[in-house]
């Protein structure tokens, strides 16, 4: 398959710990974050979101934290498997119609 | 539930020449946005089209371009192709207008190389 990136930053971890992947994002008036999962060869997958008005969202073993004051995304993953290695991009809206890219984290999970 | 179905997955093109992506979004979906995901780099957005009509636009020239149809499928164009266009073209379909409405759900993409 396709890379989707060369020279990411790397998270490796062993199966059955638990990963955190952050991110910064930049424009404070940003009110909406996605985390988003792509595999080699595919689309960016959605995970979870999370609205400006709340700081945490839970979701089955994952969970984003969100930092407002200093501008801060957070995904963890509990219980990592190896299907979970992949690219991971935080995503901001910034308007209306389009969201906002972080570079990705690439996730490399062992058994 | 039939996801978001992009062709073709592959294609070279040469400098100069003009492509055709198409896009059948998700069931239910009327809004369609399409990205540019370069090697190694997340997806810019390029534009967002809303029951046919363009809802907004990123910072691409204009010879980028698109179509949505009565059935919400749509279509890229880029015309005078250049090298730097080569990449990884996502189409996205949702729910909702904005981004905030209802999450993006994307197509597998078609990679393209101009050589």
């Amino acid at each position: 398959g396709e890379s989707v990136g060369l020279h990411l930053p790397t998270l490796s971890v062993q199966e059955g710990d638990n990963s955190i992947i952050n991110c910064a994002y930049s424009n404070s008036a940003s009110d909406y974050f996605i985390w988003y999962k792509q595999e080699s060869g595919k689309g960016p997958q959605f995970i979870i979101d999370i609205r400006s008005n709340m700081d945490k969202r839970q979701g089955q073993r994952v969970t984003v934290l969100l930092n407002k004051t200093v501008k801060h995304l957070s995904l963890q993953i509990a219980a990592t498997q190896p299907g979970d290695s992949a690219v991971y991009f935080c995503a901001e809206s910034t308007g209306f119609q389009k969201l906002v890219f972080g570079t990705g984290t690439r996730l490399l999970v062992s058994p | 539930e039939t996801g978001v179905t992009q062709s073709p997955t592959h294609l070279i093109k040469t400098r100069g020449q003009q492509v055709t992506l198409r896009c059948s979004s998700q069931s239910g979906h009327n809004t369609v946005s399409w990205y540019q995901q370069a090697l190694g780099q997340g997806p810019q957005f390029i534009f967002q089209y809303y029951r046919e009509e363009e809802n907004g636009r990123g910072n691409f020239p204009p010879r980028f371009s698109g179509l949505q149809f009565p059935n919400y499928s749509s279509e890229l164009n880029v015309n005078a192709l250049e090298l730097d266009d080569s990449a990884l073209y996502l189409c996205a379909s949702s729910s909702g207008r904005g981004v905030n409405d209802s999450p993006l759900h994307f197509g597998n993409g078609t990679r393209l190389t101009v050589t």
